[in-house]
C-alpha cells in the first residue's frame, strides 16, 4: 500500500515564527514531492513541488526532500495569519499517469 | 493565468439518481483526472485520462463511475446511481509542467 503521512495537527505558531511541517512516504519510486495548501472548502493550491535532495526555496516557503529517510518537510517562514490552512503533502511514482497520492493533512493554525 | 473549471459547484440529488459532473481542463494539457474529497478526509484519487482513454483507476472506481471527454474542452464523471457515501468533494485537475486543481463540486447525496 503506498501511503503518505502526516501529523493531523493543529500545529500552532505564533505570527512571524517559523511553521515546520512534515511528511514520510512508503514508496520508494516517488520521484515527485509537492506541498499543496487547501483552505476550508477550496481545492488543494499548489504552492512548493521538488524533485531532488536538498532544499528548494521559494520566498517564504523552503521544501525539504531526503529520499534516503523517505522524509519531506515543508518550512514556512515569518508566518502570517493568513498561512492558517491545512498543508496536504503529496506524491507522485515515476509512471505515466501522473497519479498524485495525497496525505491526510496537517492544519496548521497561526496565532495572531 | 489558465484554470481549471468545473461546473456546478454545489449538487443535490437523491440516492439512486445519476449525476454528472462537468470540468474543462486547461486547454494544453494531456492528462485529466478525478479526485475526491468526503469531509475530513484525504483527497483520494478516482481516475486518470490520457489520450481518450482511462489510463488508470482506483479502487474506489468501480461500476458506478465512468468518465467521458465527449469534445474538445469537457471532461466529464458520471455516477450512475449515487449513493449516500458518495457525497464529498469532487475536484478535477489536469496536468502539464504540473498538476492544476479545479475549484471543486460539492455532491450531497440525500
Amino acid at each position: 500500500q503506498k501511503e503518505v503521512e502526516q501529523n493531523s495537527g493543529p500545529l500552532s505558531v505564533p505570527e512571524g515564527a517559523i511553521a515546520s511541517l512534515n511528511c514520510t512516504y512508503s514508496d520508494r519510486g516517488s520521484q515527485s514531492f509537492f506541498w499543496y495548501r487547501q483552505y476550508s472548502g477550496k481545492s488543494p493550491e499548489l504552492i512548493m513541488s521538488i524533485y531532488s535532495n536538498g532544499d528548494k526555496e521559494d520566498g517564504r516557503f523552503t521544501a525539504q526532500l531526503n529520499k534516503a529517510s523517505q522524509y519531506v518537510s515543508l518550512l514556512i517562514r515569518d508566518s502570517q495569519p493568513s498561512d492558517s490552512a491545512t498543508y496536504l503533502c503529496a506524491v507522485k511514482h515515476a509512471n505515466r499517469d501522473d497519479k498524485i497520492i495525497f496525505g491526510k493533512g496537517t492544519r496548521l493554525h497561526i496565532l495572531p | 493565468e489558465p484554470e481549471v473549471t468545473q461546473t456546478p459547484s454545489h449538487q443535490v440529488t437523491q440516492m439512486g439518481q445519476e449525476v454528472i459532473l462537468r470540468c474543462v481542463p486547461i486547454s494544453n494539457h494531456l492528462y485529466f483526472y478525478w479526485y475526491r474529497q468526503i469531509l475530513g478526509q484525504k483527497v483520494e484519487f478516482l481516475v486518470s485520462f490520457y489520450n481518450n482513454e482511462i489510463s488508470e483507476k482506483s479502487e474506489i472506481f468501480d461500476d458506478q463511475f465512468s468518465v467521458e471527454r465527449p469534445d474538445g474542452s469537457n471532461f466529464t464523471l458520471k455516477i450512475r446511481s449515487t449513493k449516500l457515501e458518495d457525497s464529498a468533494m469532487y475536484f478535477c485537475a489536469s496536468t502539464g509542467d504540473t498538476q492544476y486543481f479545479g475549484p471543486g463540486t460539492r455532491l450531497t447525496v440525500l
